[in-house]
């Protein structure tokens, strides 16, 4: 059974700096979809960014970047330039298709000003 | 263009009970989903939906039944509600690998 580990359940960093939220995974596939989803107390989900397994260049969305290790299978995500509205639980997500997404544990983000 | 819609937001139950937790989409997709999520875990997939006429069972099924008559419209029942349902619900519908989540409905049960 695909797994996904997010090692890290609370996160803090002070604003306008950068924190990165771990993400390890578990497949025998080849071909699959990851993602990081932010959900701030409002609970609506909210996707960040994602990254295509078959594509060796990590994603990047704005102040968001990924750093996947295929072999390792890790996939971090980076905050750059943090603000006090990235506050959030956010979310790691496996996914080999449409028909099956697993989701870490998720790790809490407090920003500081 | 609301997306995906979920009612009620917020439901108690007492031990027993059936009710139907209803999501719809505007966005013509064709697969959807059901989630739970409990504190201090990620969303699991109760059962999905590849299409009007197709369901099928996710990770966590049990105490849960779905149909899909039309394309919009993908309802959660459950029969006979039990405290270890109490969780929060997101419905989803996806385009391709892209998921879009409704606001989710609070489920207590007593």
């Amino acid at each position: 059974a695909q797994t996904v580990t997010q090692s890290q359940p609370e996160m803090s960093v002070q604003e306008a700096e950068t924190v990165t939220l771990s993400c390890t995974y578990d497949t025998s596939e080849s071909d699959y979809y990851l993602f990081w989803y932010k959900q701030p107390p409002s609970r609506q989900m909210i996707l960040v960014i994602r990254q295509e397994a078959y594509k060796q260049q990590n994603a990047t969305e704005n102040r968001f970047s990924v750093n996947f290790q295929k072999a390792a299978k890790s996939f971090s995500l980076k905050i750059s330039d943090s603000q006090l509205g990235d506050a959030a639980m956010y979310f790691c997500a496996y996914s080999p298709n449409n028909n099956d997404m697993r989701f870490g544990a998720g790790t809490r983000l407090t920003v500081k000003p | 263009n609301a997306g995906v819609t979920q009612t009620p937001k917020f439901q108690v139950l007492k031990t027993g009970q059936s009710m139907t937790l209803q999501c719809a989409q505007d966005m013509n997709h064709e697969y959807m989903s059901w989630y739970r999520q409990d504190p201090g875990m990620g969303l699991r997939l109760i059962h999905y939906s590849v299409g009007a006429g197709i369901t099928d069972q996710g990770e966590v099924p049990n105490g849960y039944n779905v149909s899909r008559s039309t394309t919009e419209d993908f309802p959660l029942r459950l029969l006979s509600a039990a405290p270890s349902q109490t969780s929060v619900y997101f419905c989803a519908s996806s385009y391709y690998e892209e998921q879009y989540f409704g606001p989710g409905t609070r489920l207590t049960v007593t």
